[in-house]
């Protein structure tokens, strides 16, 4: 069965700083997602990603999806506290289906 | 305001209980989702309705029963459940069940079984 995995587990960064999570998948991704969750809550959507290559940004984050669609990348430019939470990688576990699998994501802490 | 609705948000029940929780969403989505949050795994999809009919039972345990009435409502039913059945259970919509659109989520329900 396909898997989603994500690196690093958890990240602590000074305020300002850059940063990159990834995720990888055991098969080729129908569709990538990249959603955040503050503890406790739901996920907020941020971006899907469906073609090789593609490339999407919203304010300071940017997420990437490479030309095999087998992984992804989640950039956040110049880091600030409300970007803390967790981040996790969904995507489809087949085509066509509703079936959205979730890596085990990557909490993340911005130290002031 | 999440455009999808979980009550209660916090719910303890006895192994003996039943209880149910509800979902309800009012995004005029086709597709509604069930999904367990435990600490330290990743989520774990349950069910899935796409226009009211279930499309996906992730081999769940039959101490939980989904019920969807309409496209804009989602049950889950719980009887006779087990501590390790305690989680963060969260509901989704999408537009349509394909997998082609994201989902949007509640904000979940705590369940402690004790």
């Amino acid at each position: 069965s396909q898997e989603l995995e994500q690196s690093p587990q958890s990240l602590i960064v000074q305020e300002g700083k850059n940063l990159t999570i990834n995720c990888t998948s055991s098969k080729t991704l129908y569709g990538l997602y990249w959603y955040k969750q503050k503890y406790g809550e739901g996920l907020i959507f941020l971006m899907m990603l469906q073609k090789g290559g593609e490339e999407k940004s919203h304010e300071k984050i940017t997420a990437k999806l490479d030309e095999k669609k087998q992984q992804s990348s989640l950039h956040i430019t110049a880091s600030q506290p409300s970007h803390a939470g967790i981040y996790l990688c969904g995507a489809g576990a087949s085509s066509n289906t509703g079936k959205l699998i979730f890596g085990q994501g990557t909490t993340l802490q911005v130290k002031p | 305001e999440t455009g999808v609705t979980q009550t209660p948000r916090h719910l303890v029940m006895g192994m003996t209980n039943k209880k149910s929780l509800k979902c309800e969403q009012h995004l005029g989505h086709n597709a509604m989702y069930w999904y367990k949050q435990s600490a330290k795994k990743p989520l774990e999809l349950m069910f899935v309705y796409n226009f009211k009919e279930q499309t996906e039972n992730n081999s769940v345990p039959s101490r939980f029963s989904p019920e969807c009435p309409n496209s804009s409502h989602l049950f889950l039913h719980l009887h006779t459940l087990q501590p390790e059945d305690s989680a963060l259970y969260l509901c989704a919509s999408s537009r349509e069940g394909s997998g082609n659109s994201p989902l949007h989520f509640g904000n979940g329900t705590r369940l402690t079984v004790t």
